[in-house]
Order: structure tokens, then C-alpha cells, then sequence
């Protein structure tokens, strides 16, 4: 069965803090793996990575894809509250182009 | 705005009572998809259309709910005799035919009471 594993479920810190989240997959015809900021409404886009060690940055947020090891990362440096938020993490699948999301990482970031 | 719009926003119905709700994509992606959120846990699929064409459907779509794309455009999840177990974030999201970057509209919270 595919599945999609993130830790921690949740992390409090502290602003200018550094955080790192895991996630973890397996699942079958594998084709990229998506980043998703969620708010109490709709997942928004934040990254797709589909090479191995190909670092993809965006202002203070940077993620990476090991797909020799099934993992991926998302570092956000200089934490602000708002990046407070969970943040989902999601394999996409190659035939039907469907996503298989994780639980999410609870984020909350203390003034 | 050329997002994902879905409405309703919000919905509280009774239970047994039927419910519909619309999605209408990005102008230009041909595929979309419906997927369903509960309370501490992340999206789960339920299906997938490719233009007027429903491709796959869950596990999870029971026999009481049915998804349509008349034209193409845009699509409905109707929930026929809702159970409280059916109360959750139902989104919508839509991608082009190669699928990269499914972008995803605001949802519709369905309470079931």
C-alpha cells in the first residue's frame, strides 16, 4: 500500500529558530514529491522536486529529495509566526498523476 | 481570480439529507480531482477526472456519493444520505494533462449534524 510518513506531527519553536521536517515514502510509480503550506484552508504550492540532491530554495524555506533513500527534507530558517502552519508533504504518482499526502507536520512558532 | 473556486464555502446539513457541491478549475487544466480532509490528518483522494472522463475513484467513494464533469469544465461531488462520518473538508484541485503541480482550491467544510 503507498504510503506517505511525515515527522515530527508536531514542533513548537521559537522565532529565528531553524526547523527541519522529514518525510518519508513508498509508493508505487513514484514521480515527484510536493510541498504543501496549509492554514486552515486549502493547501498552497511550495515546492516539486523530482531529482535526487537537487536543492530547491524559496526565500528561507529549502527542500531536498534523497530517492535512493525514499526521503525528503524542508528546512525553514530565521522562523517567523507566520510560518506557523502544517505543513503536507505528498508523493506524486506517475500514471494518474495523483497525490498521496501525509499527515502533516504541526508547525507553531512562538513569538 | 483564476484559482480553483469551489462553493459551497460551508454546509450544515442533516443527516439522511443529500448535498452537492461545485468545483470549477483552473480555466486551462484538463484534469481535476476531489479529495477529502479530516481534522488532523492530510488529504485523502477520492477521484480523479481527466477532461469529462472520471479515471479513478477510491475505496473511500462509497455508492453514496457520486462525482460528475459534464463538459470538461467544470465538476459536482454530490453525497446522497449524508452520515455524520461523512463531516469533513471536501477540496477540489485541478493540474495540467502532465499532471505537475496540483494546485488546490479553498474547500468546502461539509458539517453533518
Amino acid at each position: 500500500e503507498d504510503k506517505v510518513v511525515q515527522s515530527p506531527l508536531s514542533l513548537v519553536v521559537h522565532e529565528g529558530d531553524t526547523v527541519t521536517l522529514n518525510c518519508s515514502y513508498e509508493v508505487t510509480n513514484f514521480r515527484s514529491l510536493l510541498w504543501y503550506k496549509q492554514e486552515k484552508k486549502a493547501p498552497t504550492f511550495l515546492f516539486m522536486l523530482t531529482s535526487s540532491g537537487i536543492e530547491k530554495k524559496s526565500g528561507r524555506l529549502s527542500s531536498i529529495l534523497d530517492k535512493k533513500e525514499l526521503f525528503s527534507i524542508l528546512n525553514i530558517t530565521a522562523t517567523q509566526t507566520g510560518d506557523s502552519a502544517v505543513y503536507l508533504c505528498a508523493a506524486l504518482l506517475g500514471s494518474q498523476g495523483n497525490l498521496i499526502f501525509g499527515k502533516g507536520t504541526k508547525l507553531s512558532v512562538k513569538p | 481570480d483564476t484559482g480553483v473556486s469551489q462553493n459551497p464555502r460551508h454546509k450544515i446539513t442533516k443527516r439522511g439529507q443529500n448535498v452537492t457541491f461545485r468545483c470549477d478549475p483552473i480555466s486551462e487544466h484538463n484534469r481535476l480531482y476531489w479529495y477529502r480532509q479530516t481534522l488532523g490528518q492530510g488529504p485523502e483522494f477520492l477521484t480523479y477526472f481527466q477532461n469529462e472522463a472520471q479515471l479513478e475513484k477510491s475505496r473511500l467513494l462509497s455508492d453514496r456519493f457520486s462525482a460528475e464533469r459534464p463538459k470538461g469544465s467544470f465538476s459536482t461531488l454530490e453525497i446522497q444520505r449524508t452520515e455524520q462520518g461523512d463531516s469533513a473538508m471536501y477540496l477540489c484541485a485541478s493540474s495540467h494533462f502532465s499532471g505537475n503541480t496540483i494546485y488546490f482550491g479553498e474547500g468546502s467544510w461539509l458539517t453533518v449534524v
